[in-house]
């Protein structure tokens, strides 16, 4: 069973499109995140979210929203795309300061 | 601002070779994690560091912890192809983790 699971893989779109990015966790885990991976393949936080309740809001373009209809899903959607949204967005959920990732999903902008 | 560096950036070693990578900070973490991510796919956890001083094996790896919990240091010995990727560590301070740049490993038959 996949622990961390993320949909869609790849997403190739026109700059201005809105898109939405989902990831579903199920190892029971209460705390969930987005990183997004430049092509220099650093690892930034973006969100965190704790039973549903977002607790870390990193330094994001507005235009990105995450959502977390329950504790084991924490969606991205990203309004307005722009070519420097252009990254590896990958999932996350923890437990005791232990992080366990998803396959990540690779956005191109156009 | 809480940072992690870590060096080399790169390492080219042949099969059977032994190496060491780093990771630095200047500040203090509640734990410390090592991961791999191969091509294509998200980082694995290897291991979490937690007390200062601590020595954690897992088979041909060796990590360390270092006693002020700002640094800890990867050993493997006799690296094989299998080895190759890119290695991260990443800080825990309450439910916010910091990565570092990565060390990509690459180890040649």
């Amino acid at each position: 069973d996949t622990a961390v699971s993320q949909t869609p893989k790849y997403l190739v779109t026109q700059m201005g499109n809105d898109k939405s990015i989902k990831c579903e966790q199920n190892l029971g885990h209460d705390t969930m995140y987005w990183y997004k991976q430049d092509s220099k393949k650093f690892l930034k936080i973006m969100f965190s979210y704790n039973n549903k309740e977002l607790i870390i809001n990193e330094t994001v373009p507005n235009r990105f929203s995450p959502k977390s209809p329950d504790k084991a899903h924490l969606n991205l959607h990203i309004n307005s795309l722009e070519l420097g949204d252009s990254a590896v967005y990958f999932c996350a959920s923890s437990h005791s300061g232990e992080q366990f990732f998803g396959p990540g999903t690779r956005l191109t902008v156009l | 601002t809480q940072l992690l560096e870590q060096s080399p950036q790169f390492l080219s070693i042949q099969e059977g070779e032994n190496l060491t990578v780093y990771c630095n900070s200047s500040s203090v973490f509640s734990s410390l994690q090592w991961y791999r991510q191969e091509p294509g796919e998200g980082p694995v956890l290897l291991v979490t560091v937690v007390t200062g001083g601590e020595v954690k094996k897992l088979k041909r790896l060796t990590f360390q912890f270092g006693d002020a919990r700002k640094d800890s240091s990867l050993h493997i010995t006799a690296a094989q192809p299998g080895d190759t990727g890119l290695y991260l560590c990443a800080g825990n301070y309450g439910q916010n983790f910091v990565f570092g740049p990565g060390t990509r490993l690459s180890v040649l038959p």
